[in-house]
This record gives structure tokens, sequence and C-alpha cells, in this order.
């Protein structure tokens, strides 16, 4: 079976600072992929990033940026300088390579972060 | 290039009522996918349909829900007698049927059962 843990339910730093959202998935699958949302309070589930499990190199954009480490089976997420608009809830999803049929997203319970002024 | 859209927005009824919601899909997109989400939680998968095909369902859809895609293009879940346990966003997502099968949400549904 498949899982996705994010252990922290609520963050809340003061903006500008640098902020990280842990995740930890489970699977038995050698392919997957795993995927971050953004869900502002507006409810949409916004996508940020998706990654495969063959592809561990880290990646930038912007103020955010991913570590994807296998031997740990985490896949976290760093905000630079944080704003006000970052605030949000924050989701880590997993899935396996669909052969046939639906790719399920596995998402974890979500992180709350509140980047206060 | 218009987005997934979902109506109603907001949903309040009595429980024991039949409620519908719709989805509207990107054009292109020939997968189409449910989730539901209650409060505090992440989504989870409710089902999948590619095409007008319904692939999958999770246990978590009782035979109290029923999706369609009639045409291939938008869909609709129904919840006919409503219980106070199926408060929940409901929402959609969409995707192409290629590598990575990246899905595209909606604004979802919430719906508020009395």
């Amino acid at each position: 079976a498949q899982k996705v843990t994010q252990a922290q339910t609520e963050i809340s730093v003061v903006e500008k600072e640098d902020v990280t959202l842990d995740c930890v998935y489970e699977t038995r699958d050698t392919t997957y992929y795993l995927f971050w949302y953004k869900q502002p309070p507006s409810g949409e589930l916004v996508f940020l990033i998706r990654r495969n499990s063959f592809d561990e190199q880290n990646e930038i954009s912007g103020r955010y940026s991913w570590n994807f480490q296998k031997s740990t089976s985490s896949f976290n997420f760093t905000i630079t300088a944080s704003q006000v608009v970052d605030s949000a809830v924050y989701f880590c999803a997993l899935s396996a390579t669909p052969i046939q049929g639906a790719q399920k997203l596995v998402f974890g319970q979500g992180t709350r972060l509140t980047i206060n002024p | 290039d218009t987005g997934v859209s979902q109506n109603p927005r907001h949903k309040i009824t009595k429980r024991g009522q039949n409620v519908t919601f719709r989805c509207d899909p990107i054009s292109e997109h020939n997968r189409l996918y449910w989730y539901r989400q209650t409060l505090g939680q992440g989504p989870e998968f409710l089902t999948y349909f590619q095409n007008e095909a319904q692939l999958e369902k999770s246990r978590l859809l009782s035979d109290r829900f029923s999706a369609e895609r009639p045409k291939g293009s938008f869909s609709t879940l129904e919840i006919q007698r409503t219980e106070q346990g199926d408060s929940a966003m409901y929402l959609c997502a969409s995707s192409l049927p290629r590598l990575p099968y990246e899905q595209y949400f909606g604004p979802g549904t919430r719906l508020t059962v009395t």
C-alpha cells in the first residue's frame, strides 16, 4: 500500500524566513511519481512540482526548492524568503505509474503554512 | 484555455436529500477523477473515468454514490439519501491520456449536510 506522511500539521513563520515542509512516503513500487500541491483558501489545488522516482536531482524554481532523497523516502519542499502570499495548505502526493487505469494520487494530510507579516 | 470547472461551488442540503454535482474538465483531457476531502485531511480518491468508461471505484464510494460521464466530456457525481458524514469538499481533476498524466484540479464543491 502507498502512504504519504506530512508530520508537520501547522507551521507559522515570520515573513522572509526560510521554511521547509517535510514529506515521507511509502511504496512498494519501483517506479512512481511524487507531487506537491498548494491549496490556498479558495480551495483549488494548484500543482507545484512533479518528480519521478528515477530523477533524484533537486530542483529550484524561484524561491521554491525540492529535495528528493530516495534513500530516506523523503521529498521535502523549501520556501526561501517566505512571503505572506505563500500562506496556504501544502500537500505532498504519491502515485504509481499507471499501466492501465487510474493514476490515483495518494495525499498526505497537508501542512498548513502561515506566513506572518 | 479554461481550467476544470465545478458547479455548484457550495451546496447545503438536509439529511436524506439527493444532491448532484457537475464537473467540466479541460477540453482535451480524456481522464477524469473525483476526490473527496474532509476537513483537515488530504483528498481521497473516489473514482476515475477514461472517456465515458468508469474504470475504477474506491471502496469509499458506497452504493449511495454514483458517477457518470455520459459523452466523455462533463461528469456528474450524485449522492442519494445524504448523510452528515457526506459533508466534505468534492474535487474533480482531469488529465491528458499520456505520461505523466498530470492532474489539474477544479475549485471543488463544498457539501454541507444538515
